[in-house]
């Protein structure tokens, strides 16, 4: 059974960069697992802000990008603003199914 | 604008079966996949498995496999979920969400429907 990691928890001053990642015990993450992160504040539902390792929606903002850093998806935040404390998930594909990292919790 | 609308919340008794319906709008409704995904409380993001709109080709979480059954009816642009045999650890959040181009596993996303499973 493929399990994806993710940090539990981070921490990030405003103005400031982070970074997340998302692995797998699979193998390293390529660009064939079209890694997609989503961002989610209580009480709603997740909002897609990269697709495919590094790809950006039309809503999501400049600061987030996204990577493949030493065989892990990453998602990079700079110039961290208070409204992006959230938890994000990345969710990767596999021949067919998809598998969901544990998420997230970034406080800001 | 795409949006996809989710039936109102459910509860269930054990063993027994719910359908939840996505309904779509703003887009051809058979050019993207449709995936869903639940949230127990507390929980994180799980993947139930996706239908492929054009063709009614699904793929299942094996976890779910001969428990849920994804179906659309493309006259209303709508897609459903039945979970099946309900458990208590089947309440959760269910969403529908549409994927996009190649690689955009869930570009939109339904409002989430609550299911709560409960003697």
């Amino acid at each position: 059974q493929t399990v994806v990691t993710q940090e539990p928890s981070l921490t990030v001053s405003p103005g400031g960069t982070v970074t997340l990642t998302c692995a797998s015990n699979a193998g390293a993450v390529t660009s064939g697992n079209y890694p997609n992160w989503f961002q989610q504040k209580p009480g709603q539902p997740p909002r897609a802000v990269i697709y495919s390792t590094s790809n950006k929606h039309s809503w999501t903002p400049a600061r987030f990008s996204g990577s493949l850093l030493g065989g892990k998806a990453a998602l990079t935040l700079s110039g961290v603003q208070p409204e992006d404390e959230a938890e994000y998930y990345c969710l990767l594909f596999y021949d067919g199914a998809v598998v969901f990292g544990g998420g997230t919790k970034l406080t800001v | 604008q795409v949006q996809l609308v989710q039936s109102g919340p459910e509860m269930k008794k054990p063993g027994t079966s719910v359908k939840v319906s996505c309904k779509t709008s703003g887009y051809t409704f058979t050019t993207y996949s449709i995936t869903w995904v639940r949230q127990a409380p507390g929980q994180g993001l799980e993947w139930m498995g996706r239908i492929h709109t054009y063709s009614g080709n699904t793929n299942y979480e094996q976890k779910f496999q001969g428990r849920v059954t994804l179906t659309t009816d493309t006259s209303t642009q709508t897609a459903y979920m039945e979970l099946r045999s309900l458990k208590s650890d089947d309440t959760a959040v269910y969403y529908c969400a549409r994927e996009g181009g190649k690689g955009d596993l869930g570009s939109h996303w339904g409002q989430g429907t609550l299911v709560t499973v409960s003697s």
